[in-house]
């Protein structure tokens, strides 16, 4: 039973680059939740989705990031343009669900992907 | 919205009791507690709903009051392993499940 999978786990950018992060959730899992942790710090939530849909991008910020969760493939958090700024770990958390509940559900977190703007 | 954890560090002997704490000024729908070392990924351990409590391991428990929004986590006769940062996330009343989380609380636990 695999868990949440997240690739690359390390990613290296210069300035401008693109930057595409990717998250599978576990089997039977369609909510997906996008986390950015600087060092030292807590995890601040960016944006949450379900299978083409996006719930909630209240955490994230207006320009340059975008998240998609199609209804085949991967969550895909995207930055463009990146910056310095932009280095941190990115973690994604999924969770079983069917439908839009206020049913509180654990979120398992994928192993996290480090971005590095160089 | 982001709740706030005490103490932000805390170093133990083995075998040493610690309390964490979590206090929102928002009305929450529950709380979930997580451990993460160094690197890695954050780790469940429980989740406290408003009404009620859970117990997810075995010397590790938590409470969860709701007229103060106020969790606690206990963890009693600390292992080597308990060492890492534990942070809790909360989820409003508002429904919107996603979840806010604090600034973490740093265990150290020395032989």
């Amino acid at each position: 039973n695999a868990g949440v999978m997240q690739n690359p786990r390390h990613l290296v950018r210069r300035r401008g680059q693109e930057a595409r992060l990717r998250c599978s959730p576990m089997k039977g899992h369609s909510h997906v939740y996008w986390y950015r942790q600087l060092p030292e710090e807590g995890l601040k939530f960016m944006v949450y989705l379900q299978k083409e849909n996006i719930i909630d991008e209240s955490g994230m910020p207006k320009e340059r990031f975008s998240a998609e969760f199609p209804k085949e493939g991967p969550s895909i958090l995207r930055i463009q343009q990146v910056v310095r700024g932009d280095s941190a770990a990115y973690f994604c958390a999924t969770r079983p669900g069917q439908g839009v509940t206020v049913a509180p559900d654990t979120q398992y977190f994928g192993p996290g992907t480090r971005l590095t703007v160089l | 919205q982001q709740p706030v954890q005490s103490p932000q560090a805390v170093i133990l002997r083995e075998g040493e009791d610690a309390v964490i704490n979590c206090s929102s000024s928002k009305a929450l729908y529950s709380v979930h507690w997580y451990r993460q070392k160094h690197g890695e990924a954050p780790v469940f351990l429980m989740i406290l709903l408003k009404g009620g409590e859970q117990k997810g391991h075995e010397k590790i428990s938590a409470s969860f009051n709701e007229k103060k929004q106020q969790s606690s986590l206990y963890l009693t006769a600390s292992q080597l392993s308990y060492s890492g940062t534990y942070f809790c996330g909360t989820e409003l009343m508002t429904g919107a499940n996603n979840l806010f989380f604090g600034t973490g609380t740093r265990l150290t636990v020395i032989p």
